[in-house]
């Protein structure tokens, strides 16, 4: 069954530092999403991709955070400089095409820990 | 404003008790409500979607319903692999995904 990837699993870095998380979506998806999720809530989009293009990015920290989606497949989210507060899981999804009522499914997701 | 409320935040239940969990949604033209499941440390599993009130779905022993101004997940006896936290989502008219905050459901052998 196919799966929509992350890496790496977990990351541990200082504040001030940058890190950078990657996605893979399931094989033929056209929409990709980064969500993050603080420990207790629910995820809350940073960033929607329709195949290379941004969506709505209106939630991302944009002073801190960027992603792209360069040739439409995989995906990078990077946060430079990292803050205390971005201690979060960060979710990548990824849904067949646009529509409204398209599932999304979830990869495994990256635990970011700043120290 | 668009709001997701999911109640109770946990539940502990005996194997074999069954219960049901609440989401209340507040949201500018619903078009569709979503159920994740999520073990700890991992990501949200698809359940179900459910798209107009009155609309059901089952799956082994989970059963979603909806109305016009919340869902419902059914559990009927529950074994202890079901212990997880539940999401409900909401896509709005404006296509945007909101999760409520979860319910955290334990089983008991």
């Amino acid at each position: 069954e196919a799966e929509v990837a992350q890496s790496p699993r977990y990351k541990i870095t200082e504040k001030s530092q940058a890190v950078a998380f990657w996605c893979d979506p399931i094989s033929g998806h056209a929409t990709l999403y980064w969500y993050r999720q603080i420990l207790g809530q629910g995820p809350e989009l940073l960033v929607q991709f329709q195949d290379e293009s941004v969506v709505d990015d209106s939630q991302l920290p944009k002073d801190r955070f960027s992603a792209e989606r360069l040739k439409g497949v995989d995906s990078t989210l990077k946060i430079q400089p990292a803050e205390l507060g971005d201690s979060a899981m960060y979710l990548c999804a990824s849904s067949p095409r646009l529509t409204p009522v398209d599932t999304q499914y979830f990869g495994p997701g990256t635990r970011l820990t700043v120290l | 404003e668009d709001q997701v409320t999911q109640s109770p935040e946990a539940l502990r239940l005996q194997e074999g008790e069954s219960s049901s969990l609440n989401c209340s949604y507040t949201v500018s033209g619903l078009r569709g409500l979503f159920w994740y499941r999520q073990d700890p440390g991992k990501g949200p599993e698809f359940l179900f979607t459910l798209y107009s009130a009155g609309e059901e779905k089952e799956k082994e022993r989970l059963k979603a319903t909806l109305t016009k101004k919340e869902s419902f997940l059914h559990i009927t006896a529950p074994k202890p692999e079901d212990s997880a936290t539940y999401l409900c989502a909401v896509l709005t008219g404006a296509n945007n995904l909101f999760f409520g905050t979860g319910t955290r459901l334990t089983v008991i052998p």
